[in-house]
């Protein structure tokens, strides 16, 4: 079983409507990420948590909450989904290793698109 | 200026090369550098961690970093056509941003039989 997962892998919507992507992991990780990814432009961070009750917005939060159900879950939602919100989404988790070096592990990826 | 950036590519080498991938970063409390691969479609791998000026040397894959030039590089010796991906390149500073990663836009390596 895949250590990351994501729901759902692929999602088309249109303009206005609200989605939620959810992550899973089972790999004891306090730490997640949610990137997206648009050619060119690398990943880019949107929001972080560091534990259940810190959540903390990154590069691009704009147009995103997010919800962290419990260590293993995190969500992303778009409240009102706009077409440049298309993009690919990725999921990542991380701890620390020793030497306090931040080694992060990314999910499938969620495909978006919005019309 | 962009926080991290690296060679914009694509990068072409033949089969049996050492492909060089090059990466610079701004923020000089930077403290540890990491080296993603990613097959198109599908998620970043990591593949090299380093900390500690040097090389660092993982089977085919050196990666090499320099904190005084703000310079991080990853050399892929007797390069694969399975190599062919996009390398992205990440860094962790230190401070307010503890615990997060920046990337680079990312290069696209081509290795051709």
């Amino acid at each position: 079983d895949a250590d990351v997962t994501q729901t759902p892998r692929n999602r088309i919507t249109k303009t206005g409507k609200r989605i939620m992507l959810e992550c899973s992991q089972t790999k004891g990780h306090d730490r997640m990420y949610w990137y997206r990814q648009d050619p060119g432009l690398g990943l880019r961070l949107i929001y972080y948590s560091f534990d259940v009750k810190d959540i903390n917005k990154g590069e691009i939060s704009d147009g995103y909450s997010v919800s962290r159900q419990a260590q293993a879950k995190f969500s992303l939602s778009l409240e009102s989904a706009i077409p440049n919100q298309t993009a690919l989404y990725f999921c990542a988790t991380s701890d620390l290793v020793a030497g306090g070096v931040m080694e992060q592990f990314f999910g499938p990826g969620t495909r978006l698109t919005v019309l | 200026q962009k926080e991290v950036e690296q060679n914009s590519g694509p990068l072409s080498v033949p089969e049996g090369a050492i492909a060089s991938l090059n990466c610079t970063y701004s923020d000089r409390v930077s403290q540890s550098f990491f080296w993603y691969r990613q097959y198109s479609g599908k998620s970043p791998e990591l593949i090299m961690s380093i900390y500690s000026n040097g090389d660092k040397e993982d089977g085919r894959f050196t990666a090499q970093l320099n904190k005084a030039s703000q310079y991080v590089s990853l050399l892929i010796r007797d390069s694969q056509p399975s190599d062919s991906a996009t390398y992205l390149c990440a860094v962790n500073a230190g401070g307010t941003s503890y615990g997060k990663l920046t990337f680079g836009q990312g290069t696209i390596l081509t290795v051709h039989p």
